[in-house]
């Protein structure tokens, strides 16, 4: 039972371009979204997370959109540099210090 | 540096081994995790410690067992090691801010 599934799974983009990574969750009870970006041979490192209270949430380049009703979310960054190229991951959880479960992971590429 | 440690970066090792993983943040964090991905980048949790107190067990064979000595320390010690068990295996901490990372240990069992 896949509790949250991310889309696409890689994603090439062009230097300036907008990246845009969606997630779906089943289950109401989250509430907590975070993403993270997984450069190689590194750990995962937190970008940006976001409540259900609100419907975006915005830190420089990188913005998360919340679809309550529809259970999706979406990583969206603008102005994508090549040193954005790595692995992004959404996740849901109970509460920050829960337990995450992670999407299957986004390649993303971008062009210089 | 404030930071989530582990070691070994890596570990390469023969089927039916016995192996260990020592994971310390100096975060003051009160929580700390261990998850696995696989070859295929699939993340998951495998346990995770409140206090020194186990809290979370994801139906992880029994030959996984973790230890906390202390709130800042969650060791993964892993017996009769399997091909399958080859990874790479994080150790995380947390507080209300969002979970931090460690660097990693790429485990290989031939």
């Amino acid at each position: 039972q896949q509790q949250v599934k991310q889309s696409p799974q890689s994603l090439i983009v062009q230097k300036g371009g907008i990246s845009i990574i969606n997630c779906a969750y089943e289950n109401t009870a989250f509430d907590y979204f975070p993403w993270y970006q997984q450069f190689p041979g590194k750990g995962p490192a937190l970008l940006i997370a976001i409540r259900p209270d609100v419907s975006e949430k915005k830190e420089g380049r990188f913005t998360i959109s919340f679809n309550k009703s529809a259970k999706q979310f979406s990583l969206h960054i603008m102005d994508s540099q090549p040193g954005d190229s790595a692995t992004y991951f959404c996740c849901v959880g109970g509460t920050s210090y829960g337990k995450l479960t992670f999407g299957q992971g986004t390649i993303l590429t971008v062009h210089p | 540096d404030t930071a989530v440690s582990q070691t070994p970066k890596y570990l390469v090792t023969q089927m039916g081994n016995d192996k260990s993983i020592k994971c310390e943040q100096n975060l003051g964090h009160d929580t700390m995790y261990w998850y696995k991905q696989d070859s295929k980048k699939f993340l998951k949790i495998m346990f995770s410690y409140n206090n020194k107190e186990l809290i979370i067990n994801e139906t992880v064979p029994n030959r996984f067992s973790p230890k906390s000595p202390d709130k800042a320390h969650l060791n993964l010690h892993i017996n009769s090691l399997e091909l399958g068990d080859s990874a790479v295996y994080f150790c995380a901490s947390s507080h209300l801010l969002g979970q931090f990372f460690g660097p990693g240990t790429r485990l290989t069992v031939l």
